[in-house]
């Protein structure tokens, strides 16, 4: 069975403060990891893609993915209210899975 | 291009009825998911095709039947509706590759039923 485990929310964060999500996976097949944010009623949209061990950044986004403990992360820095949604990882092995989204609420 | 594209937005089944949800993309991509989304939950994949003619179950399959006669067209058959398909279904597509993959997603279709 794949599972992808996410941090149970809901997180909630002043604006300009640090949100960090996370994420597990129990196929060591997997290859390539992303995270995806769903505002409510509308569909994922792609924040971050991930493929080799270490840390990626992108503006305020940083992805730190670790191999060996089959562990995924993401961490926005200097939080906006506009980044209040739900966070979604997303593994690729033979297919791709979801974990049950974090929702994030960044509060002025 | 159009990306993804889904039909149709809005439907309410009775209980027995069947449909089909419609999905295309432009985008020459070869591979093609079906996931739902119930009320505050995550993606769970129903089925998904590597290229025109194959396709695989994802992790709630029953209930859905779906056909790849095509690389565009990739629609997802309920037979027999039941309450607990009552969800929003979404429809995406990939292309495959070294660090490629990602999903483009279509809009959504939220089915009711009742």
């Amino acid at each position: 069975q794949k599972e992808v485990e996410q941090n149970s929310g809901p997180l909630s964060v002043p604006e300009g403060a640090i949100a960090s999500l996370n994420c597990t996976y129990s196929d060591r097949g997997s290859q390539s990891f992303f995270w995806y944010r769903q505002y409510s009623g509308k569909s994922p949209e792609l924040i971050m893609s991930i493929y080799s061990n270490g840390d990626k950044e992108d503006g305020r986004f940083t992805a730190q993915l670790n191999k060996a403990s089959q562990y995924v992360s993401l961490l926005i820095r200097d939080s906006q209210p506009s980044d209040s949604a739900t966070y979604l990882c997303a593994v690729r092995g033979l297919d791709m899975r979801f974990g049950a989204g974090t929702r994030l609420t960044v509060k002025p | 291009n159009a990306g993804v594209t889904q039909t149709p937005k809005f439907r309410i089944l009775k209980i027995g009825q069947s449909m089909t949800l419609q999905c295309t993309q432009d985008m020459n991509h070869n591979y093609m998911y079906w996931y739902r989304q119930d009320p505050g939950m995550g993606l769970k994949l129903i089925y998904y095709s590597v290229g025109a003619g194959i396709t695989d179950k994802g992790e709630v399959p029953n209930g859905y039947n779906v056909s790849r006669s095509t690389t565009e067209d990739f629609p997802l058959r309920l037979e027999l509706a039941a309450p607990s398909q009552t969800s929003v279904y979404f429809c995406a597509s990939s292309r495959q590759g070294i660090n490629t993959g990602e999903l483009f997603f279509g809009e959504g279709s939220r089915l009711t039923v009742l």
